[in-house]
């Protein structure tokens, strides 16, 4: 099956310091990619839809200064949470649409702790 | 808001079939059924899904009623392993604009 991958898995950071995430798709090409947010007990909550080549579109409620999304090429985008604080701590999950089967796959998730 | 009823835990014994409902009467006719679960403090994973036919792939089985209304997940002979949050989720395919959107999902318990 198609393979998302994410990179750093886990990272603990100071507040105030930015962290960068990196969401690859291995096997395919995705027009489409996904960053989701999910806390302790909690479902997968949407934060933005990124397009390759273009602007995020983010979800209600999520700050696009605070969270940077750039999908610059087919296979990889990035989300950088700028000046961290302890409320962004969480679990932060990419996935990936394979336009070919249409089917989203999912990144292993990198678990971030604000200090 | 999610589209798709769950009960949100359930029990099977390990090596029984694990049959987990989903309710998805607001369906529409272009969307399909997809299944995903996961494994604490995993991403997600895709098992499967379906239009109104009845799948079958080599993690489980997607049963779909006629009405389209309600479908089931059946993994065949559940192992510890199969231990996760099961996601039943209703999206159109090809559609640029389409995203999911998780609802709270089944937590499935696999009994020693």
């Amino acid at each position: 099956g198609a393979v998302v991958s994410q990179h750093p898995s886990r990272v603990i950071c100071k507040s105030g310091t930015s962290v960068k995430i990196e969401c690859r798709s291995l096997d395919f090409q995705a027009t489409t990619m996904f960053w989701y947010r999910q806390f302790p007990k909690q479902s997968l909550m949407l934060m933005a839809t990124s397009n390759e080549g273009s602007k995020a579109t983010y979800e209600q409620g999520v700050e696009k200064d605070k969270f940077l999304i750039n999908h610059a090429s087919l296979t990889l985008s990035t989300l950088t949470v700028t000046s961290a604080h302890p409320e962004d701590s969480s679990f932060y999950i990419c996935s990936a649409r394979d336009w070919d089967t249409d089917t989203q796959y999912f990144g292993p998730g990198t678990r971030l702790t604000v200090l | 808001d999610a589209k798709t009823t769950q009960p949100p835990s359930m029990d099977c014994a390990e090596g029984r079939a694990a049959n987990l409902p989903c309710n998805h009467s607001t369906i529409s006719g272009n969307e399909y059924v997809y299944w995903y679960r996961q494994i604490h403090s995993q991403g997600p994973q895709y098992i499967i899904h379906g239009l109104k036919n009845n799948e079958t792939n080599e993690m489980a089985s997607l049963i779909i009623t006629e009405d389209r209304k309600s479908s089931t997940l059946i993994l065949p002979h559940a192992t510890l392993r199969d231990t996760a949050v099961y996601y039943c989720i209703v999206r159109a395919r090809m559609n640029r604009d389409d995203k999911i959107i998780f609802g709270k999902g089944t937590r499935l318990h696999i009994l020693p």
